[in-house]
Order: C-alpha cells, then sequence, then structure tokens
C-alpha cells in the first residue's frame, strides 16, 4: 500500500512552454501533496504543500504564478511549469501524506517516482 | 527558522558499520525521519524517532537525543546496495500536513 505515481517520469521541453506534471496516491487518499524541487547532488527543497479543494501555501522564494498547483482530489495534483527555461530543469518530487493510514505510524511522506524536467 | 546538518558523504567498506550523524536546531521538535534515496529515485522511508532513545530495524537503526538536537542513522553490515543518499528530515508542530525540513544529504559510498 501508499504508492504514489508521477507521470511523466522525463520530460524535455523547449523553452518559453508549459509542463505538466501529475500525482497519484494509488491506493489511498491523500490529505496532503507536496511538491519538492531537487537539483543534482543536493537535497530535496520543498516548492509547496497542497491540499485538496484549497490553494496551495508556496514557500518563500517560490513564485506561484510560474508554478501552478491545482489538488482536485483527494488522489491526484498537478503541478505546472509554465513558460519554462532552463534554469527550471530539475528533478521534480511530490510527495503525499495522510493521517492515520493503516499500516503507518507516523503520519510520514511517501513519495513519487519524480519527473526529471529537461528545458532547452 | 531551523538548521539541519549532516556530512556530505562517507565511505566504507561492505560489512563494515557506518554512522550517520544529524544535528539540528528547531523550535517546536515534533519527530526526525530517515530517508534513503538512491540516485535518479524517489527517497525511502527508513525511519522515524520522536522520544530519546534507539530504534532498531534489522540491519539500520536510529538514535534521537532531543536535548542535543542529534540523531545518528547507523547501517550495520554494510551491502553495496546500500550506496545511496542518505537524508535527515525533522518535522515541527508547527507545520501543518506533515510538512518536513529536509538536510542536504549524506552520500554513502560502499566499496568492495
Amino acid at each position: 500500500g501508499a504508492v504514489v505515481s508521477q507521470h511523466p517520469s522525463r520530460v524535455i521541453c523547449k523553452s518559453g512552454t508549459s509542463v505538466k506534471i501529475e500525482c497519484r496516491s494509488l491506493d489511498f487518499q491523500a490529505t496532503t501533496m507536496f511538491w519538492y524541487r531537487q537539483f543534482p547532488k543536493q537535497s530535496l527543497m520543498l516548492m509547496a504543500t497542497s491540499n485538496e479543494g484549497s490553494k496551495a501555501t508556496y514557500e518563500q522564494g517560490v513564485e506561484k504564478d510560474k508554478f501552478l498547483i491545482n489538488h482536485a482530489s483527494l488522489t491526484l495534483s498537478t503541478l505546472t511549469v509554465t513558460s519554462a527555461h532552463p534554469e527550471d530543469s530539475s528533478f521534480y518530487i511530490c510527495s503525499a501524506s495522510v493521517a492515520g493510514l493503516a499500516g503507518t505510524s507516523y503520519n510520514e511522506q511517501f513519495f513519487g517516482p519524480g519527473t526529471r524536467l529537461t528545458v532547452l | 527558522g531551523q538548521n539541519i546538518d549532516q556530512p556530505t558523504e562517507m565511505t566504507a567498506t561492505e560489512g563494515a558499520i557506518v554512522q550517520i550523524n544529524c544535528t539540528y536546531q528547531t523550535s517546536g521538535f515534533n519527530g526526525l525521519f530517515w530517508y534513503q534515496q538512491h540516485a535518479g529515485e524517489a527517497p525511502t522511508f527508513l525511519s522515524y524517532n520522536v522520544l530519546d532513545g534507539l530504534e532498531e530495524k534489522g540491519r539500520f537503526s536510529s538514535f534521537l537525543s532531543r536535548s542535543k538536537g542529534y540523531s545518528y542513522l547507523l547501517l550495520k553490515e554494510l551491502q553495496m546496495k546500500d550506496s545511496a543518499s542518505y537524508l535527515c528530515a525533522v518535522r515541527r508542530t508547527t507545520d501543518s500536513w506533515g510538512k518536513l525540513q529536509f538536510g542536504a544529504g549524506t552520500q554513502v559510498v560502499v566499496t568492495p
């Protein structure tokens, strides 16, 4: 249980285009989903926290108009990188958490496999 | 704010033991997590400590001292597949929804 998927796993796009990344909790309903960005050999940097049916909470320094997050249901959150530029190239990872999920005790986050974005 | 510090890299031989330290400074501490991340993959949950003491799970153990703001992850009987980055993450009572702050990660290299 507690499987999180992401799609696509890899995407290459031209500068100026928009890219949408989907994050799904496959076998549970996620109270909250998180979006992270990770540059090579660096740690996870939290971009935003997303709850179903409400606006995402962005971390300081993250442009909400550039990184659009939609959390339409308890199993799906999407991140859209608008007008992507080469500096947006990174590994984007989502995670989901839910309190009281059977088999867990810690309200830990379950991570998706990540999306490698390359902007040319 | 909070600072989470861990060594950048550690090297050990197969079969040996390695201890990865993590120190943190935070208000409203509400738990510390360790995750393992192989290159190009998502992190996977290893352990959780919220009370002082040692939690053992097979070859992996994690220790916490809240008064010292200190934790370590102990990897025993190292295997080649243990080569990965190990992330220390802290949760605070003031953060909603299970939000975590991650350290920079410790790259463990296991040699034959």
